[in-house]
Order: structure tokens, then sequence, then C-alpha cells
């Protein structure tokens, strides 16, 4: 069973903003929301994580909705190199905070 | 900066092999992982650490052992390899503590003959 739902693939232009949904309708109050990226032949590397409230880092920035039922990423101007799987993913208290996959979505940019 | 290095990036066993991966953090970090990607799947946990000779299975510990003698150190295990076992293999570190950063190596493409 599918924690979290993403779109497979999703197309930008370089230097514009990028927003990648993703819906997790079953999260409970404790789940944390993580998103990691995968380079093309690399391991994964943590994006971002939150709880409730929106998150802002260096990389990218996570805004949640106030039913915590879906979320986006936002890179708010993406190159060349910002090209990858992201995925989306739920740690769950139950599973001692494991991480939960999905698989994900490719994102393309455009030049 | 942080590094997780893996022994192999590409490895060829044949059926019923015994076949070693290996891990190396150098972050002093307590937990590590090891996990397995296969197309349209994402990532699936086989085994973890939270210390030094202690293990936890994952979502699909069939088929696998691991062992954590050093702290720094996690070896992933198939006793008898098999063809579904032909995947990526990737390892990953973090702090302790319920919700940390994983910090992922450069992951080992193994195939099964």
């Amino acid at each position: 069973d599918a924690k979290t739902t993403q779109p497979n693939s999703m197309e930008s232009n370089e230097e514009e903003p990028v927003h990648l949904p993703c819906n997790h309708s079953t999260i409970s109050g404790t789940d944390y929301i993580h998103w990691y990226r995968q380079l093309p032949s690399q391991g994964p590397e943590y994006v971002i994580h939150g709880l409730t409230s929106n998150v802002n880092n260096r990389m990218a920035s996570l805004a949640i909705a106030e039913d915590r039922k879906s979320s986006t990423l936002i890179l708010h101007r993406a190159t060349l190199r910002d090209a990858a799987v992201y995925y989306c993913i739920l740690s769950i208290m139950d599973s001692n905070y494991q991480l939960i996959w999905g698989a994900g979505t490719k994102l393309i940019i455009k030049p | 900066d942080v590094k997780v290095t893996q022994s192999s990036r590409y490895l060829v066993k044949r059926t019923g092999e015994k076949v070693f991966l290996e891990c190396v953090q150098d972050m002093d970090h307590e937990n590590m992982f090891w996990y397995r990607q296969d197309p349209g799947l994402g990532l699936r946990l086989i085994y973890f650490s939270y210390d030094v000779k202690m293990k936890e299975k994952g979502d699909i510990p069939e088929g696998y052992s691991v062992s954590r003698e050093k702290k720094e150190r996690f070896s992933l295990i198939l006793e008898s390899a098999s063809t579904n076992q032909t995947s990526m293999y990737l390892c990953a570190s973090s702090e302790q503590g319920a919700v940390r950063e994983q910090y992922f190596g450069p992951g080992t493409r193994l195939t099964v003959t």
C-alpha cells in the first residue's frame, strides 16, 4: 500500500520555479514528510523534511497543506543540475520512523 | 565533507555464491542501513543497525544477513546469491535519533547470473 503518490515525471524550463506535488492522504499526526533526490548514477541525497509548518533551506522549500494530506516541494530557480528523481517519503512513528519510499518523480529540466 | 563509501560500484556473481557488500562511513554515525533499489519500486529496507553488533530486520530481510563489528562498517551478506537478488544496493548512515537525515553511498550494482 503506497503511502505517497507522485506524478511519474515532470518537465520544467531552466531558471524557472518548479513545484513538485505529493499526496499522502493516509498520513497521521506524528508522521514526518521527507524529500530526497537521486541524481543519475548516484545515491539519494536529502533535500528537506517537515512535520506541520512550511520549511525552507538552501536547496528548496517545503509547503505542507493545512490538513497535511499533501505537500509541495518548491525549487525556486531550477538549473540543469536539478534534473533528478525526487522522492516524497513518509517516516512513520509506528515503524520506528523508518523511511517509506515510493517510486518518485523524474524531473526533466529543459535548457 | 560527509562520506559513505561502498566497496564496489559493479559486481557480477554466479548463482549460489556467497557475496559480501561492504559499507564504511566516516561521520561517526550510530545508525546504518542497507536498501535495495529496483525500477519502479523505490528503495526497500533490508536491514538496519542502531549500534555496533545490533541489527534489526527491515521490510525484505529474506536471503540476506548483516554484520556490524565496528561502528563505521556495516556489511551485507548474501549467503547464496540468486538471480532475483540482482539489484542496486544502497548503504546509508545517520545520526542517532528518530528523524535524521540519511547519507547515502553511491550504490553497488549487483548482477547474479
